[in-house]
């Protein structure tokens, strides 16, 4: 299964700023997502990460909110922008191929001040 | 959109009991995966049932899949405490995207 490299794994931000995130798989995947989790609950996706083109997003997420990039099958970025505390959360990538189960990255624990 | 419910949200056992989580949906599933995420980490999958009545086994661990494939369950044979953490099971749709249960958090007292 594939390894993900997920930057930075934690972060403070001040509020109205931006934060990007980056996952880097070794190997060419089809699928990545980007997921959002509060402590001690499920997980909320996002978006799919779409090589090429727009993220494919969620209802309740926008992309002026969460611009995502994978301009590879190796690669993608969320930001988080104009951050607010509410955005306080672990943020996690996840990719591999449709039915054999994806891997996630070990998340970006964000604090929003 | 579709949902997959899990029971029960909690569960505290002692060490070598048994420990069984369920997971249901009200329409067919096209397959049911199964995750598990250790305090402070992320997830990690585990296995995926696509057939009808599928059992499959990885050591203690007993994965099974309904008749009707509206629900699926994990079973843990004689808890360990390197078997706390929270399982969750998880649709994986025709879009290639996940849809995740709420999860049930095991706690193992040694």
């Amino acid at each position: 299964s594939a390894v993900i490299s997920q930057k930075p794994s934690r972060d403070i931000c001040q509020r109205g700023t931006s934060l990007t995130i980056q996952c880097q798989v070794d190997s060419q995947v089809t699928m990545m997502f980007w997921y959002r989790q509060q402590p001690g609950q499920s997980l909320t996706l996002i978006a799919t990460a779409n090589q090429g083109s727009e993220a494919t997003y969620e209802s309740g997420f926008v992309i002026d909110k969460f611009p995502i990039s994978r301009p590879n099958l190796t690669f993608s970025t969320l930001t988080v922008s104009n951050m607010s505390p509410e955005d306080s959360s672990i943020y996690l990538c996840s990719a591999g191929q449709p039915n054999y189960g994806y891997t996630f990255g070990s998340g970006t624990r964000l604090t929003v001040v | 959109g579709q949902q997959v419910m899990q029971i029960p949200q909690y569960q505290h056992v002692q060490e070598g009991e048994d420990f069984t989580t369920y997971c249901n949906s009200s329409t067919t599933l096209s397959n049911i995966q199964w995750y598990k995420q250790r305090p402070g980490g992320h997830p990690v999958f585990l296995i995926q049932l696509v057939k009808s009545g599928e059992v499959k086994k990885q050591k203690r661990l007993t994965f099974q899949f309904g008749e009707a494939k509206k629900n699926s369950s994990l079973h843990i044979t004689a808890t360990q405490t390197t078997d706390v953490g929270t399982y969750f099971c998880a649709e994986n749709t025709n879009a290639g995207k996940s849809t995740f249960g709420d999860g049930t958090t095991l706690t193992v007292k040694p």
